[in-house]
């Protein structure tokens, strides 16, 4: 157990829907990174959080958004879901928010679009 | 020109065989560095990480940074099948534009008993 708890490990929906996937950083941690990674791409960074704020965004698409929450616990929505849209979706946390002593990453949801 | 490149592989060795994994950037404001280990459908997690040029040993795995060349390498001694998966370099810096890590795309490894 890493520490950053993902809620949930899978997830099956149809095209059009929305989604909340949830994240509990490790306990300290402020910052909160959202990743996609599909079958034939790396880590693709979303968003950061920190302590809070919008930090850093990347990929994301409009279609998604996500915030932070007083209690450091982060969610990601994803909305008018596409085929294209199924990945797995991890959360990582790290103390600072510069990643200086990495990330710790949570063990994703696995999103299925149908 | 992508800031990190690594290349997927994948890369099949024996067990026991010595695994050398690399990759290269761009960027020299990168200031420190790390790897990650993945296995299938898990979270990345850490391996080891650097903040300057030279060798960091941790058991069966030393990484090595040369800023000059801009190119990390982490090798892998006594490769077990365990070791099979998929490791990510990655890298950040403390300039400004940089808040979070830069991910390699990864490469995968598998170790044959």
């Amino acid at each position: 157990d890493s520490g950053v708890t993902q809620t949930p490990k899978h997830l099956i929906t149809a095209t059009g829907q929305r989604v909340t996937l949830r994240c509990s950083p490790r306990s300290g941690d402020l910052s909160v990174y959202w990743y996609q990674q599909s079958l034939d791409q790396g880590l693709q960074f979303l968003i950061q959080y920190y302590n809070g704020e919008e930090r850093a965004k990347g990929n994301i698409l409009e279609r998604f958004s996500a915030q932070q929450f007083p209690d450091l616990h982060s969610e990601l929505n994803l909305s008018s879901l596409e085929l294209g849209d199924s990945a797995l979706y991890f959360c990582a946390s790290s103390v600072e928010g510069r990643g200086l002593y990495g990330y710790t990453f949570g063990s994703g949801t696995r999103l299925t679009v149908v | 020109q992508k800031e990190v490149e690594q290349d997927p592989g994948p890369l099949s060795v024996p067990e026991g065989a010595i695994v050398s994994l690399n990759c290269t950037y761009s960027n020299s404001a990168f200031q420190y560095f790390m790897w990650y280990r993945q296995y299938s459908r898990k979270g990345p997690e850490l391996l080891m990480y650097t903040y300057s040029s030279g060798n960091k040993e941790d058991g069966r795995f030393t990484a090595q940074v040369d800023k000059s060349s801009k190119y990390i390498s982490l090798f892998i001694r006594d490769s077990q099948p365990s070791d099979s998966a998929t490791y990510l370099c990655a890298m950040g810096s403390m300039n400004s534009g940089y808040s979070t890590l830069t991910f390699g795309k990864g490469t995968m490894l598998l170790v044959s008993p």
